[in-house]
């Protein structure tokens, strides 16, 4: 019978472009927000990172904006390249803590968006 | 720095067989996750473990899923007796101490269930 798999967003850009990739996420108690990229045959690499308490923070060609409002997370590449052509994931941490209060840092991912970057 | 490691890399087996699944965390880092990764579903958490304890093992589909953490450097996943609907690729990942922290994932084994 036909598989279904499920069906990424997909974003393509010219190399040179900047790319904005979008996130919802689903837990308002979430304190910890996490952009990973996931290349073919390898696992997920962590990109940049935000905590609650902020609204932008910026890396080396990337920024990830959060608006707790709405509840939504985007990463911005600036200057698309090529090898930046992967799979996305935006990731949240639901602040479950131990007895301890120390967070034990599970994460509830995204289902990802495929970013395509033509030369 | 060592990664997350991972092995093996590639399994393919004939359903029935038991499987064993490897990794061995970022050294200093107390919380490891094991995950699944399909077409299907996408990437789900199994298991995870804060000092080698396991905190939440809802995510485990069935008692054919076990995973032990019998120190700070080593976690197996087992799978017994294999199925070809378990095929997937499954990840580990580590967290240093104190939560909010990156999660930092191993390369997975591709496990191929015939």
């Amino acid at each position: 019978g036909e598989s279904v798999g499920l069906h990424l967003p997909t974003l393509s850009v010219q190399e040179g472009d900047n790319s904005i990739i979008n996130c919802a996420y689903s837990n308002s108690a979430s304190d910890y927000f996490i952009w990973y990229k996931q290349e073919s045959g390898k696992g997920p690499q962590f990109i940049i990172d935000i905590r609650s308490n902020m609204d932008k923070r910026q890396g080396q060609r990337v920024t990830v904006l959060l608006n707790k409002t709405v509840k939504h997370l985007s990463l911005q590449i600036a200057a698309t390249q090529p090898g930046d052509s992967a799979v996305y994931f935006c990731a949240e941490n639901w602040g479950l803590k131990n007895a301890g209060g120390t967070s034990y840092g599970k994460l509830t991912f995204g289902q990802g968006t495929i970013l395509t970057v033509h030369p | 720095d060592a990664g997350v490691i991972q092995s093996p890399r590639h399994e393919v087996t004939e359903m029935g067989q038991e499987v064993t699944l490897r990794c061995k965390p970022i050294s200093g880092h107390n919380s490891l996750f094991w995950y699944r990764q399909t077409m299907m579903r996408g990437l789900e958490l199994l298991i995870y473990f804060n000092n080698n304890v396991p905190i939440d093992d809802s995510g485990m589909p069935e008692d054919r899923f076990s995973a032990k953490m019998p120190n700070a450097s080593f976690s197996t996943l087992k799978i017994q007796p294999s199925e070809p609907r378990d095929s997937a690729v499954y990840f580990c990942a580590s967290t240093l101490k104190g939560g909010n922290q990156p999660q930092h994932f191993g390369d997975g084994t591709r496990l191929s269930i015939l």
